[in-house]
């Protein structure tokens, strides 16, 4: 089974709207960390936001907000206020108790002016 | 701010030839990684190194790669003889600690080494 699943290979969004990126992770450790990355055209990996599986509350950081549902074990990423240069790949990652991040296959963002 | 760099940004190498990929991490993480991304496809972890051994590694990581901290801020991988397939862009990383109770601290990214192999 995939540790990370991300089913959206591409979306849009109009310029100043939200939009949520879907991730779903597989694991029976209790201890784990999820992960949003940014990839933008340049190649570059940026993180973004990391919410910890014992985290009580849903994390933020500026215009991204992770929406964790530990029983659904989804961790969707909510940019808010979309702005041109959103336009990248986003990869939503996992690291269980050990040293290896398991990446999702990622999802186009495009947002239209 | 301190940040993960990588050298060469872009080697093009022959198959059969070896290549070393050189990284110098951030200067006080302990945790170091390799990861690399076919065209297209989405990120793989290779391996990951602590106190000068292999702490993990995946199945792509064979007798064909090797990693070596030689001195104390770089952190390097070897391909001995590359093939076709080996073309992607290969990515450093690194942290400052693994906290097994959170589930661990975020990983920084190095800009990445784009790999031809011809």
């Amino acid at each position: 089974a995939q540790k990370i699943t991300q089913t959206q290979p591409g979306m849009f969004v109009q310029e100043k709207e939200a939009v949520t990126l879907d991730c779903t992770y597989d694991t029976s450790d209790p201890s784990y960390g999820l992960f949003w990355y940014k990839q933008p055209s340049s190649g570059e990996m940026i993180f973004l936001i990391y919410q910890g599986s014992y985290d009580q509350q849903n994390a933020t950081e500026g215009r991204y907000s992770l929406n964790f549902q530990k029983a659904r074990k989804s961790a969707n990423l909510v940019i808010s206020a979309s702005q041109l240069g959103d336009s990248a790949m986003y990869f939503c990652a996992m690291r269980e108790g050990g040293n290896q991040f398991y990446f999702g296959t990622g999802t186009s963002l495009t947002v239209i002016p | 701010e301190p940040e993960v760099t990588q050298t060469p940004s872009h080697q093009v190498t022959q198959m059969g030839q070896e290549v070393i990929l050189r990284c110098v991490p951030i200067s006080n993480h302990l945790y170091f990684y390799w990861y690399r991304q076919i065209l297209g496809q989405k990120v793989e972890f290779l391996v990951s190194f602590y106190n000068n051994e292999i702490s993990e590694k995946s199945e792509i990581f064979d007798d064909q790669f090797s990693v070596e901290r030689p001195d104390g801020s770089n952190f390097t991988l070897k391909i001995r003889s590359t093939k076709l397939e080996d073309s992607a862009m290969y990515f450093c990383a690194s942290s400052l600690q693994v906290l097994r109770t959170s589930g661990g601290t975020q990983q920084f990214f190095g800009p990445g080494t784009r790999l031809t192999v011809l």
